[in-house]
């Protein structure tokens, strides 16, 4: 069976500094892959999603960026963190579009 | 530009009586539709989808319509239990793309 992996669970940063957030997806192969941000009390932003290695859509302009070095790895990066960076962070894959998503733990993060 | 808008941000229903979340969208070209249900601090958890070639799907005490003339989707929960009690997300979907676009959420609250 499929399953996804995210961590940390909890992350607490300064103003600043650097940010990289680890998503991998087992049990299948070419997975869409997608980053999701939830800010306090808001819905679901979709971030950036991944239909192969290296290719990356950006769907958000902000100081964030998206990589995705092997087929089931995707990770979310800054150079410097904001405090509107603040949120709770999800990674999630789908097989084609029009099949359901899957969503990972989420990672909390707060800049302090 | 939100595609896909929940109205309600929250709702609280007795035990034992149907809840009814709702859901909108404006972009004609969504075919795919899905219901989602979070708890803090977790990943969204799949519930129930609908293609736009159908208009209701039932799946145990979950029920979903969509009429497309009105853009508009709703869920049903019968009877709603305790456990229900959730942030619900609906989602949308061009499926010739890979967007997964969703609502800002509704907040069911289900009293004993």
């Amino acid at each position: 069976s499929q399953t996804i992996h995210q961590w940390p669970a909890t992350l607490v940063q300064p103003v600043g500094s650097p940010l990289s957030l680890e998503c991998t997806v087992e049990g299948t192969s070419n997975p869409n892959l997608y980053w999701y941000r939830q800010a306090a009390g808001r819905g679901l932003q979709l971030l950036f999603y991944s239909i192969g290695i290296d290719q990356i859509s950006s769907e958000v302009p902000q100081n964030l960026s998206a990589s995705r070095p092997q087929d089931r790895q995707f990770i979310l990066s800054s150079k410097k963190l904001l405090l509107s960076d603040s949120g709770f962070y999800l990674c999630a894959w789908s097989g084609q579009p029009g099949e359901k998503l899957f969503f990972g733990s989420g990672t909390q993060l707060s800049v302090l | 530009d939100q595609q896909v808008k929940q109205n309600s941000p929250s709702l609280s229903v007795q035990e034992g009586r149907i809840s009814i979340l709702n859901c909108d969208y404006t972009n004609s070209m969504f075919d795919y539709f899905l219901w989602y249900k979070k708890y803090p601090a977790e990943g969204p958890t799949f519930l129930i989808s609908i293609s736009s070639i159908k208009d209701k799907n039932e799946d145990g005490r979950f029920t979903v319509f969509l009429n497309k003339s009105a853009k508009h989707l709703s869920l049903h929960i019968v009877p709603s239990q305790p456990g229900d009690s959730a942030v619900y997300f609906c989602a949308a979907i061009n499926s010739g793309t890979y967007k997964y676009i969703f609502g800002t959420g509704t907040r069911l609250k289900v009293l004993a």
